[in-house]
């Protein structure tokens, strides 16, 4: 069974930090490009991130270009997003989804995570 | 702003059909065919129904179905039922943004 399971979430303040992970299971991880989609509350759904199989093409929206980092750990099944510089508007769920094709990206997510609440706030 | 443009809600009767648009431009939703719908229900996970504009994916209901004209992509549910009732957001590649996602129908069964 395919599974998505983020952590790291919580509470930090303006001009904090925070490292999200996802831990993937039942699949082969470094077969599929992945993506960090985010909710803030109430409103839709946002893309973030995505990263390729070998983290050889990596991208970013640009509300978050230059202060988030994605990243990627084939080896433990792991996906990562370094976030530097929160602002307020940061604040939402960041769930983890994999894309639906194997080997190269078709840009539609096929499983997701549960997702972790992140809260920037003072 | 979300870069692609949904109508806010859309309702229907059980049984009946709905059509939800996603409008955007040519540089994502006319120029690819890399149209996605998703389903969320409220406090869970989005779930894809529709990707490539038109496939469905593995064991999903024939009552859902993708098409596009141009710039804009559609996502029509023939035969309502109550369990329809849920958020719909359609995505697309951007040849700019990498991926945008359109600011979500909310689908009321009447």
């Amino acid at each position: 069974e395919v599974q998505l399971v983020e952590s790291g979430g919580g509470l930090v303040k303006p001009g904090g930090s925070l490292r999200l992970s996802c831990a993937a299971s039942g699949f082969t991880f470094s077969g599929y490009s992945v993506n960090w989609v985010r909710q803030a509350p109430g409103r839709g759904l946002e893309w973030v991130s995505s990263i390729s199989t070998t983290s050889d093409y990596i991208y970013y929206a640009d509300s978050v270009k230059g202060r988030f980092t994605i990243s990627r750990d084939n080896a433990k099944s792991s996906l990562f997003l370094q976030m530097n510089s929160l602002r307020d508007e940061d604040t939402a769920v960041y769930y983890c989804a994999r894309d639906g094709n194997w080997n190269y990206a078709k840009y539609y997510f096929d499983y997701w995570g549960q997702g972790t609440l992140v809260t920037v706030s003072s | 702003q979300s870069a692609l443009t949904q109508p806010a809600s859309v309702s229907g009767s059980p049984g009946q059909s709905i059509t939800i648009s996603c409008t955007g431009t040519s540089s994502d939703v006319g120029g690819y065919n890399f149209v996605s719908w998703y389903q969320q229900h409220p406090g869970k996970a989005p779930k894809v129904m529709i990707y490539d504009v038109t496939l469905r994916p593995s064991g999903l209901s024939n009552r859902f179905s993708g098409s596009k004209s141009g710039n804009t992509a559609s996502l029509t549910i023939s035969g309502l039922q109550a369990e329809d009732e849920a958020d719909y957001y359609c995505s697309s590649y951007s040849r700019s943004r990498s991926l945008v996602f359109g600011g979500g129908t909310k689908l009321t069964v009447l």
